[in-house]
């Protein structure tokens, strides 16, 4: 089975910086993607990272560490519009069809 | 461009009744998942197909749940004789990979909000 772990809430000032943590317990890990989720929507990708490393884009970026069972989700230059919650969620290699495992979501809460 | 849809987007339905819920993924899309997303929480992972096949049905919590995709496009999944406890938004996410290691990940629909009253 899998256990993904991630906070369930964080405030932030707008024009901050979040680090949104996310550590995970997977038998046939094959890669690890960020998703954002406004309220009443659906998910919408953000970011994947198979190898370690840190990927960026704009102003996200995620780090992955394979031994260590952690990610992490940088959003900078926080904006209003930013305020959702962050899905954490490892693919599967042994899974039917790769399927994705979701932690709980952060509620990202940004104040002016 | 024609995302993943999902009809109806709000379901109200009295304890004991069935509901239908139809997912119409990305044209040419060959795996389809639904998902079950609590108020407050992550999506849960309820089946799988891939094309016509449903090859994993782990998630589903009993057989009140049924899903199918005759043609290996649209899906419905449906809940006979719905309880409280069914009260969630239901996602339905596809996506063109079946299985390969790449970095192409699911797309989501808007899901459907169920209300069992």
């Amino acid at each position: 089975g899998q256990n993904i772990d991630q906070p369930t809430e964080m405030t932030a000032t707008e024009g901050a910086i979040v680090q949104i943590n996310c550590t995970y317990q997977t038998s046939g890990f094959n890669g690890l993607f960020w998703y954002q989720q406004h309220a009443g929507e659906a998910p919408t990708f953000l970011s994947y990272n198979v190898l370690d490393g840190l990927e960026e884009k704009g102003r996200f970026s995620s780090f992955l560490s394979r031994s260590k069972g952690y990610s992490y989700l940088l959003l900078k230059e926080l904006q209003m519009k930013d305020s959702a919650s962050y899905l954490c969620a490892v693919r599967d290699l042994k899974a039917a069809g790769n399927k994705l495992t979701f932690g709980g979501g952060t509620r990202v809460l940004v104040k002016p | 461009g024609a995302g993943v849809s999902q009809s109806p987007r709000y379901k109200v339905a009295k304890r004991g009744q069935d509901v239908a819920l139809r997912c119409d993924p990305i044209s040419g899309h060959v795996s389809l998942f639904w998902y079950q997303q609590a108020l407050g929480q992550g999506p849960e992972f309820l089946t799988y197909f891939q094309n016509e096949a449903q090859l994993d049905k782990s998630g589903l919590p009993s057989d009140r749940f049924f899903a199918e995709r005759p043609e290996g496009s649209v899906s419905t999944l449906k809940i006979q004789r719905t309880q409280q406890e069914d009260s969630a938004v239901y996602l339905c996410a596809s996506s063109l990979a079946r299985g390969a290691r790449t970095g192409l990940y699911p797309y989501f629909g808007p899901g459907t909000r169920l209300t069992v009253t």
